[in-house]
């Protein structure tokens, strides 16, 4: 069964140092999205990304986010500079933009360890 | 803003219990409805997912129901089972070109042996 799949799972760095966030979502899906989950809290979307613009972010996803679609396969998401309070797990997911289902389908995640 | 709630937030029943999970969201103008299970450390594996049309949903064991007017959900497990253990998130998208999902923070389960 078709899944998405992210690297690395676990991704240990230094306040203040860049991170890139990679992501295959499912092959046919065309709507992508990040999520992230700070430890004991809810999952919170960060932004949406659609025929290659964001379609929607929220107020997390301010100026040291960056989302990409580098290629026909990956989607990444860049920290510039990153703070403690980023260390989160991040989560990223697909769906499919036709059809009567938009249910999206997740990564097992990336854990971002900001020291 | 979009507010889910799920009660409770951490539930422990023996082996073979039917049981019900509470998902309740503060605006009804949504579009769908998916839970989730989430393992310790994992990933979100979606289980399933009602359109806001639909009543309720059925895969396997598990049942889940929609009250839109009330801004409620629940999930049902019939005959639990250790595996069943994990966190179960519901989540809600609404309407028109907004596609996030907004999430509750979950229920526990822990089924014992």
């Amino acid at each position: 069964e078709p899944e998405v799949t992210q690297t690395p799972s676990h991704q240990v760095t230094q306040m203040g140092q860049e991170v890139i966030l990679r992501c295959v979502p499912i092959s046919n899906h065309l709507y992508f999205y990040w999520y992230r989950q700070i430890l004991g809290q809810k999952v919170e979307f960060l932004v949406s990304f659609y025929n290659n613009e964001i379609s929607e972010k929220s107020e997390i996803f301010d100026d040291q986010f960056s989302v990409e679609r580098p290629d026909g396969s990956n989607f990444t998401l860049k920290i510039r500079s990153t703070k403690l309070e980023d260390s989160a797990m991040y989560f990223c997911a697909s769906s499919l933009f036709r059809g009567a289902s938009y249910e999206q389908y997740f990564g097992p995640g990336t854990r971002l360890t900001v020291t | 803003k979009q507010e889910v709630t799920q009660i409770p937030a951490a539930l422990s029943v023996p082996e073979g219990e039917n049981l019900v999970l509470n998902c309740s969201f503060t605006d009804s103008a949504i579009y769908n409805l998916q839970w989730f299970r989430q393992d310790p450390g994992k990933g979100l594996t979606s289980l399933l997912l009602i359109q806001s049309s639909q009543r309720e949903q059925t895969s396997g064991r598990l049942n889940a129901s929609l009250d839109k007017s009330s801004g409620r959900s629940t999930l049902y497990i019939a005959a639990s089972q250790p595996g069943d253990s994990a966190t179960y998130l519901c989540a809600v998208r609404l309407g028109g070109s907004n596609y996030k999902l907004t999430f509750g923070k979950g229920t526990l389960l822990t089924v014992n042996p």
